[in-house]
């Protein structure tokens, strides 16, 4: 069964204090793995797609790697706009039964303080 | 461009009411879907189609019902609503669903009593 598991749960950062957030998968084949921004009261915001080991992927102050079992969300230097909770979701490879389904974890709150 | 629009925004029920909950696209995206979203738990996908006329169960279909008469509309109803469907619900769009990310709406907080 597909599993994805981030941590930490929730972060507390200072304005400027770089950090990472963790997303481990299992999927019996990857198609994509996907990363969401969502803000209290909306839905989840689109960031990034990777789709193979070793892949990067930039946007401002944020980062994704991915690796076979993993992928990091690095913010850097955040901002009090920054704050937010990031999801993470995998979309397995196989049959067409698996289109577009996407198996997500429980997200990590990211609270940045001035 | 509205995007995914989802109505009511709130909603409060009566344990044995029936509602539906709308959600429209304008993007002509082919793949939608209902989520939903409940403390410390990962969105858990409930129904989804892949084009208009055809639909099929998600992760958590039971209470739930869709169909996808047009592209734009994916309406998901509610049976007979149970406490346990509290939930904030999310509808979602792709052009694909192979590889595209999903679009979502705001959502609609449904609280059963």
């Amino acid at each position: 069964e597909d599993q994805v598991t981030q941590s930490p749960e929730a972060l507390r950062l200072q304005e400027g204090e770089s950090s990472s957030l963790n997303c481990s998968y299992t999927v019996s084949g990857l198609r994509g793995l996907f990363w969401y921004r969502q803000d209290p009261g909306k839905g989840p915001e689109f960031l990034f797609t990777l789709y193979s080991a070793g892949e990067e992927k930039e946007k401002e102050r944020l980062k994704a790697t991915l690796t076979k079992k993993e992928s990091f969300l690095h913010i850097t230097a955040p901002k009090p706009e920054d704050s937010a909770t990031y999801l993470c979701a995998v979309q397995a490879r196989g049959t067409t039964d698996s289109w577009g389904k996407l198996q997500f974890g429980a997200g990590t709150q990211v609270v940045v303080t001035p | 461009n509205a995007g995914v629009t989802q109505t009511p925004k709130f909603q409060v029920l009566k344990t044995g009411q029936s509602m539906t909950l709308q959600c429209a696209q304008d993007m002509n995206h082919e793949y939608m879907s209902w989520y939903r979203q409940d403390p410390g738990m990962g969105l858990r996908l409930i129904h989804y189609s892949v084009g208009a006329g055809i639909t099929d169960q998600g992760e958590v279909p039971n209470g739930y019902n869709v169909s996808r008469s047009t592209t734009e509309d994916f309406p998901l109803r509610l049976l007979s609503a149970a406490p346990s469907q509290t939930s904030v619900y999310f509808c979602a769009s792709s052009y694909s669903g192979v590889k595209s990310p999903l679009h979502f709406g705001n959502g609609t907080r449904l609280t059963v009593t």
